[in-house]
């Protein structure tokens, strides 16, 4: 079974548009995270959720708006994409943001694509 | 700012030998380390972790190394087998909750 799961796997798209990622976690786990990384394989924490209330928010443009309707899914839209925004996605979750030690676990990755 | 790691080295190890990944970093505050796999087309997966309070923890092949003095943290894999090619990050927990800064990784390539 996979623990954290994101759909689509990969999307393409158009400048402009808006656009939904999702995120699913079946390991029971209070914390879920998004991060970007890009094309040099850089990876950066852009949001974390802690039982749905928002903990961590990094410096994302404000097109960028996270979504947590349960501890278990994390959304991720993004409103007037900009080809800056091509990067792959990855959603993760944690135990518990309160124990700094907790691992972090990390879905698939979503390729974003924006022409 | 405070950085952790490399920019994207390539590391070439023989299938068999010993492999050795290095990464620095800068924010000494900074007590919980982890490292951490990428393979081709997948996200990242948890290797090993090691606390501030530590200086080297072992697993199944794998060995950190953490030194505070000079703030280095490595990655030693034994006997590379192919399937241990991957980009390979560590990363530094910076505070309570949860934030990961993540280093520029290193590139592994095990030829046969």
């Amino acid at each position: 079974d996979t623990a954290v799961s994101q759909t689509p796997k990969y999307l393409v798209t158009q400048m402009g548009n808006d656009k939904s990622i999702k995120c699913e976690q079946n390991l029971g786990h209070d914390t879920m995270y998004w991060y970007k990384q890009d094309s040099k394989k850089f990876l950066k924490i852009m949001f974390s959720y802690n039982n749905k209330e928002l903990i961590i928010n990094e410096t994302v443009p404000n097109r960028f708006s996270p979504k947590s309707p349960d501890k278990a899914h994390l959304n991720l839209h993004i409103n007037s994409l900009e080809l800056g925004d091509s990067a792959v996605y990855f959603c993760a979750s944690s135990p518990s943001a309160a124990l700094s030690t907790d691992t972090q676990y990390f879905g698939p990755g979503t390729r974003l694509t924006v022409l | 700012g405070e950085s952790v790691g490399l920019h994207l080295p390539t590391l070439s190890v023989q299938e068999g030998d010993n492999s050795i990944i290095n990464c620095a970093y800068s924010n000494s505050a900074s007590d919980y380390f982890i490292w951490y796999k990428q393979e081709s087309g997948k996200g990242p997966q948890f290797i090993i972790d090691i606390r501030s309070n530590m200086d080297k923890r072992q697993g199944q092949r794998v060995t950190v190394l953490l030194n505070k003095t000079v703030k280095h943290l490595s990655l030693q894999i034994a006997a590379t087998q192919p399937g241990d090619s991957a980009v390979y990050f560590c990363a530094e927990n910076e505070d309570s909750w949860g934030k990961l800064q993540f280093g520029a990784g290193t590139q592994v390539v095990v030829t046969p």
